[in-house]
């Protein structure tokens, strides 16, 4: 069974600040992705990394994909309240099934 | 530019009713996925399917929940005799392939069992 574990679970932080959120595995994934959702919506993808060592930037996130494709990083430079969301990653098998992580509830105060 | 369409967004059922989910795939995508989210929770696998066929059902409890995506229409994911520990947020997704292919989520429909 392949796992995903988040980390931190919940993150509270003021606007301006920097935060990095982590997401690991024990197991290779052929991609990995990262989404945010926000309450009583469905998952908006963010970005797809695929190759190992992999770094993505998209304005002020930037997302790293493991050099053994098994762990990624989501950094956020100086947050803002339009941050706030649950942020999710999953890791994508070879036959197209993905393991999603439990996510990591932010919140940016203003 | 019509997303991953899912109805109905909200379904009270009493216990023992059944429930039915929709779900149609963005045009072009004939792969869809089923996930279920409990509060404050990730997204857990439920069933793969692709059209007419069932490729991965691994997330699917063994009694009372079906999927089919038939040829026409949308993919139906079914609870028959719901019970109150059936209530959460059931998504679906789709997508071009399988592999790299990046799954886009429907809205989801919340299920609350009375």
């Amino acid at each position: 069974t392949q796992l995903l574990e988040q980390s931190p679970q919940f993150l509270s932080i003021q606007e301006g600040e920097n935060l990095t959120v982590y997401c690991n595995s024990s197991s290779v994934f052929s991609s990995l992705q990262w989404y945010r959702q926000e309450p009583g919506e469905g998952p908006v993808l963010l970005v797809t990394v695929v190759t190992g060592g992999e770094v993505k930037k998209l304005k002020r996130l930037t997302f790293q994909f493991g050099d053994a494709r098994k762990d990624s990083s989501l950094h956020i430079t100086a947050a803002q309240p339009g941050d706030t969301g649950l942020y999710l990653c999953a890791g994508v098998s070879g036959l197209g099934k993905s393991t999603f992580g439990d996510g990591t509830t932010l919140t940016v105060k203003p | 530019n019509a997303g991953v369409m899912q109805n109905p967004r909200h379904l009270v059922r009493r216990r023992g009713q059944e429930a039915r989910l929709r779900c149609s795939p963005m045009k072009g995508h004939s792969h869809v996925y089923w996930y279920r989210q409990l509060p404050e929770e990730g997204l857990k696998f439920m069933v793969y399917l692709q059209k007419e066929n069932i490729i991965d059902e691994s997330g699917m409890p063994k009694e009372r929940f079906s999927a089919e995506f038939p040829k026409e229409g949308p993919s139906i994911l079914r609870i028959q005799q719901v019970v109150r520990g059936d209530s959460a947020a059931y998504f679906c997704a789709s997508s071009l392939g399988q592999g790299v292919y990046e799954q886009y989520f429907g809205p989801g429909t919340r299920l609350t069992v009375t």
